[in-house]
């Protein structure tokens, strides 16, 4: 009964390289979010996605960040040309429906660093 | 902006005190406030949980009080042990889907 994974679990990039996230939510899960942890900071909601597509990127930069969420496959988080700034650990969970009260699994994380 | 503010940002407690974390939050649209554990290299892990419509929940050694007048909740850890030790969020939750977290409280047991 496999939780939310993510992969890679650590990455390390040069600046302006990509950086791709993957995250596959527990089975029978059509939601997922993804959230970002800065060091000592909680964590920052970035964008919530269902399959194909994408219900709300109101925390996720403008620039330089995507996400997807096919229909089949892993949700992808992308980071292209990515800067100092971006090294963070980012956060993937899944829930069975997007009501208040149904329960978000988190994934360990990906922990990107940029150098 | 931040939508929850959580104290203390650490506290260290002897093995079998209680550990008590603070939140406080001003949105009365909140319907939902978790409380999750993280310990280091992890994800944070839903803990317990309350709706506002009961003021305390107690699961096993952990309970949330909450003041719906106050805007406040707080997570308490009774007979804290070293297994404890971890980072504790508090978040919030509206009728959507958008959890929005404190910033952590780093608890440390000393046995």
């Amino acid at each position: 009964n496999a939780g939310v994974m993510q992969n890679p679990r650590h990455l390390v990039r040069r600046r302006g390289q990509e950086a791709r996230l993957r995250c596959s939510p527990v089975k029978g899960h059509s939601h997922v979010y993804w959230y970002r942890q800065l060091p000592e900071e909680g964590l920052k909601f970035m964008v919530y996605l269902q399959k194909e597509n994408i219900i709300d990127e109101s925390g996720m930069p403008k620039e330089r960040f995507s996400a997807e969420f096919p229909k089949e496959g892993p949700s992808i988080l992308r980071i292209q040309q990515v800067v100092r700034g971006d090294s963070a650990a980012y956060f993937c969970a899944s829930s069975f429906a997007g009501t208040a009260n149904t329960e978000a699994f988190f994934g360990q994380g990906t922990r990107l660093t940029v150098v | 902006q931040q939508q929850v503010k959580q104290s203390p940002q650490s506290l260290i407690v002897q093995k079998g005190g209680i550990s008590i974390i603070n939140c406080a939050y001003e949105n009365t649209a909140f319907d939902y406030f978790p409380w999750y554990q993280q310990f280091p290299g992890k994800g944070p892990a839903l803990l317990i949980a309350i709706r506002p419509d009961v003021s305390e929940k107690k699961e096993g050694r952990f309970t949330i009080s909450f003041n719906k007048s106050a805007k406040q909740f707080s997570l308490h850890i009774m007979d804290s042990q070293p297994g404890d030790s971890a980072t504790y969020f508090c978040a919030v939750k509206s009728a959507d889907y958008k959890l929005s977290f404190g910033a952590g409280t780093t608890v440390t047991v000393r046995a």
